[in-house]
């Protein structure tokens, strides 16, 4: 079935420090989606992909999704506390019919102070 | 702005027994789909709805059923409880585009247990 492979499953990083997690899928995706959650919380949406090659910003956070449109990352630059939680990106592809999100296992941070 | 609402936000039943859980998407939202995330897991697609139709099927147990209502709210109905099933179940809506990328909004989720 289609996967979404996503790497490291925990990063810890000291405060200021750089972040990045990477996904994978086995076949091409139709869009990817990134999302943060928090301990006890739920999936919050940070942003979409959907071009080949796009690359996005969000203050200190940049996404890229690959030209093959199989593979994506998030980068986070100087990390603070705030930024804790799990990373997921999750894959949509593409078929009729195709709506539930394919999630990666997600990337826990942990931020030392 | 309004987000999906969820209830109950936290269920305890017992082995066997059946459990209702409800989400009512954003408003104009016509798309609601559920996801299941276990303990530690990343959340499964269950299933989903558009116009009240099931749209797309994932791993949705046989002893799940769901539907969509006029209104566009959902209703998950689980029977034959098993402790396995225990999880937070998210909703999550979306409005439906011609080319097909709508973004997902999460609900906060309902919390079950079974015992």
């Amino acid at each position: 079935g289609q996967q979404v492979m996503q790497i490291p499953q925990y990063q810890h990083v000291q405060e200021g420090e750089d972040f990045t997690t990477y996904c994978n899928s086995s076949t091409t995706l139709s869009n990817i989606q990134w999302y943060k959650q928090r301990p006890g919380g739920h999936p919050v949406f940070l942003i979409q992909l959907v071009k080949s090659g796009e690359v996005k910003k969000q203050k200190r956070l940049t996404f890229q999704f690959g030209e093959a449109k199989k593979n994506s990352s998030l980068h986070i630059t100087a990390t603070q506390t705030t930024d804790v939680g799990t990373y997921f990106c999750a894959g949509r592809y593409s078929g009729g019919g195709a709506d539930g999100l394919t999630f990666g296992k997600g990337t826990h941070l942990i931020i030392q102070p | 702005a309004a987000g999906v609402i969820q209830s109950p936000r936290h269920l305890i039943k017992e082995k066997r027994e059946t459990a209702t859980l409800k989400c009512y998407p954003i408003p104009r939202h016509d798309t609601v789909y559920w996801y299941q995330q276990g303990p530690g897991q990343d959340p499964q697609f269950l299933i989903s709805f558009y116009e009240k139709m099931q749209s797309d099927k994932g791993s949705i147990p046989d002893r799940f059923s769901a539907q969509q209502f006029s209104d566009y709210h959902s209703e998950l109905n689980m029977s034959s409880l098993e402790l396995g099933d225990s999880a937070l179940y998210f909703c999550a809506s979306s409005r439906r585009t011609s080319w097909g990328l709508e973004t997902q909004y999460f609900g906060p989720g309902t919390r079950l247990l079974v015992l």
